[in-house]
């Protein structure tokens, strides 16, 4: 299974900051990965698919990129609601591997 | 609006099998466009793939549980389920259900529906 590792585990930061999040794949991907939010209690939320492609009705804050082995998601203007935990997920081949998730917490 | 419920036991005892279905509201399980996947997550740690399966009922899972674990459809009831076979422990874990966008041959997305989780605790 391709390996997906996720860096930073965790980052303390504040609204307004723009944060980084990346993720690199063990082998290439192409451009097969999206990004999730995730808030304690809930369900993965869709932010980003193939890579750069902003899902329905997320802010425009969100903004992935990449190709291959190398994927960032930056969040230009951290706001309250961002603060979660983060996991990319490639969809290249069966079957599709989370990264370890990065936790933003408040600084 | 697209919904995904879970629905089984929220605990089951060793050695025994765990059950769980997913209901689809809101759309048709029998779409060409989309696939249907089972996710874990136990307490406080990551995320992991356990299977896909599409309308026709071929499914797939991942390797390191592909020898306890089925995905089968019932598209009359437009549900899909998990059975997870001889759990112990380390299978205790939110359980997810998602839906996954397909484009053609072996070519899908990532899931871009969930369902809200159940947590399944296996334990005497």
């Amino acid at each position: 299974a391709i390996q997906m590792t996720q860096s930073p585990s965790s980052l303390s930061a504040s609204v307004g900051d723009r944060v980084t999040i990346t993720c690199r794949a063990s082998q290439g991907i192409r451009v097969d990965l999206g990004w999730y939010q995730q808030k304690p209690g809930k369900a993965p939320k869709l932010l980003i698919y193939a890579a750069s492609n902003l899902q329905s009705g997320v802010p425009s804050r969100f903004r992935g990129s990449g190709s291959g082995t190398d994927f960032t998601l930056i969040i230009t203007s951290l706001q309250p609601e961002d603060f979660a935990t983060y996991y990319c997920l490639q969809d290249y081949n069966f079957p599709p591997t989370f990264g370890q998730g990065t936790k933003v917490e408040v600084k | 609006q697209l919904q995904l419920q879970e629905s089984g036991p929220g605990l089951v005892k060793p050695s025994e099998t765990l059950s769980l279905t997913c209901t689809v509201s809101g759309g048709s399980i029998s779409s060409n466009n989309y696939l249907w996947g089972w996710v874990r997550q136990p307490p406080g740690k990551g995320l992991e793939w356990i299977g896909t399966i599409f309308h026709s009922g071929n499914a797939y899972y991942s390797p390191s549980l592909k020898t306890r674990v089925t995905i089968f459809v019932d598209t009359s009831n437009n549900q899909f389920s998990l059975e997870l076979y001889s759990v112990t422990a380390a299978d205790t874990a939110v359980y997810y259900c998602a839906r996954l966008p397909y484009c053609g041959g072996d070519c899908y997305r990532v899931p871009d529906y969930w369902g809200q989780g159940t947590l399944v605790t296996v334990s005497s």
